[in-house]
């Protein structure tokens, strides 16, 4: 079945370096992408929604020249969390949709020290 | 705007008993409700949804109710198995989506399960 393979499952970075995590869709074409971030005992947040070869549109409140999301093709987008610092550690998933349904990544635990 | 609230956890149980995880929602409009699990290791997986009034959803003996009058979905099994072991979220998703599950989705924060058997 359709599933989205997400990488990496868990990362440790340093302050102020970037960080990439890719989501790639596997025996699917992924038009939309949606990633979300969820803090501890919160719900998973929408940040933003990827469509394919056009810019993201970001949720309110969430910075775009921060989390900078690339959807170049139908089976790759990416989330880079640029100049990361502890508070943006978190657990960030993707959502990508086929049609008319939606399928998660794995998610990834970033931890920011 | 929308939001999910689900009841804190963790839920230790142990195998064979009755599980019941709260969920209550606000909302304009007419809302698609789904439960999710996310087992260790794995994405989100869509366990169940209802897409109107008095709908109930089931799947893997897990049953929810779309109850309007007070707007809950709560998420219940009659006897639980460690393989039931996971996260549960409780989502809705916007009126326009259309019952499906690809429009956006609200989500409750997630309750832990654990069986121990």
């Amino acid at each position: 079945g359709a599933v989205v393979s997400q990488h990496p499952s868990r990362v440790i970075c340093k302050s102020g370096t970037s960080v990439k995590i890719e989501c790639r869709s596997l025996d699917f074409q992924a038009t939309t992408m949606f990633w979300y971030r969820q803090f501890p005992k919160k719900s998973l947040m929408l940040m933003a929604t990827s469509n394919e070869g056009s810019k993201a549109t970001y949720e309110q409140g969430v910075e775009k020249d921060k989390f900078l999301i690339n959807h170049a093709s139908l089976t790759l987008s990416t989330l880079t969390v640029t100049s990361a610092h502890p508070e943006d550690s978190s657990f960030y998933i993707c959502r990508g949709i086929m049609n008319t349904e939606a399928f998660f990544g794995q998610g990834t635990r970033l931890t920011v020290v | 705007g929308d939001s999910v609230t689900q009841m804190e956890g963790p839920v230790t149980l142990s195998e064979e008993a009755f599980l019941t995880i709260n969920c209550t929602y606000t909302a304009t409009g007419y809302p698609s409700l789904f439960w999710y699990v996310q087992y260790p290791g794995e994405g989100l997986q869509l366990l169940l949804k209802a897409t109107k009034a008095d709908d109930k959803g089931s799947n893997k003996g897990f049953e929810a109710t779309y109850r309007k009058e007070t707007t809950s979905f709560h998420l219940e099994k009659g006897s639980v198995q460690v393989s039931d072991s996971a996260v549960y979220f409780c989502a809705l998703s916007d009126s326009g989506a259309g019952g499906t599950s690809y429009g956006k989705l609200t989500f409750g924060q997630g309750t832990i399960l654990t069986v121990h058997p």
